[in-house]
């Protein structure tokens, strides 16, 4: 069955430093997410990417954070300047949808930034 | 801004009992999507309700969506330990492309 893959599971960096999370959502997908999910918390959407472009995005995703679908598969988020409170799991999802409902968004298993 | 609240948030049973978890949205939703967070996993997706009054079974679990469309409950009927985990109810932010608001969750525990 076709799944999201992240990478790395676990990353760790200093405060300060830019950290590039890396997903590859499933082929046929069109739309893909980042969400966050600090530690037992709710999961809490970041932004959506379609056609190459954001679609939205949250509060949350400040001039610090980018995304970028560099080629036909990868899908990455850039935090430029990590700071302590986005230590966090974050998720990428991606979806197939039509114009007709919102389809079920299948997320990948996250990647872990801890931020020291 | 929008909201969508779950109660209870923690819920311990007993294997054998059922569990309930509500999910209510401060704005009328177009459709409702459940997922299920094991520990230390990431969120699957169960189930999408769509239509007002809309009534969904998967085996033990029953999902319902409300008339007015901004509420939603999920059911288990005699729990089993591969229950465990975080239940969460999502629906898509106004007006928005499919970014998902999450509920904060139900974490449910089921004795054996």
């Amino acid at each position: 069955e076709p799944e999201v893959t992240q990478t790395p599971s676990h990353q760790v960096t200093q405060m300060g430093q830019e950290v590039i999370l890396r997903c590859v959502p499933i082929s046929n997908h069109l739309y893909f997410y980042w969400y966050r999910q600090i530690l037992g918390q709710k999961v809490e959407f970041l932004v959506s990417f379609y056609n190459n472009e954001i679609s939205e995005k949250s509060e949350i995703f400040d001039d610090q954070f980018s995304v970028e679908r560099p080629d036909g598969s990868n899908f990455t988020l850039k935090i430029r300047s990590t700071k302590l409170e986005d230590s966090a799991m974050y998720f990428c999802a991606s979806s197939e949808r039509d114009r007709i409902a919102y389809n079920e968004q299948f997320f990948g298993p996250g990647t872990r930034l801890t931020v020291l | 801004g929008q909201q969508v609240m779950q109660i209870p948030q923690y819920q311990h049973v007993q294997e054998g009992e059922d569990f309930t978890t509500y999910c209510n949205s401060s704005t009328t939703l177009s459709n409702i999507q459940w997922y299920k967070q094991r520990p230390g996993g990431h969120p699957v997706f169960l189930i999408q309700l769509v239509k007002s009054g809309e009534v969904k079974k998967q085996k033990r679990l029953t999902f319902q969506f409300g008339e007015a469309k901004k509420n939603s409950s999920l059911h288990i009927t005699a729990t089993q330990t591969t229950d465990v985990g975080t239940y969460f109810c999502a629906g898509p932010a106004g007006g928005s492309q499919g970014n998902l608001i999450f509920g904060k969750g139900t974490k449910l525990s089921v004795k054996p």
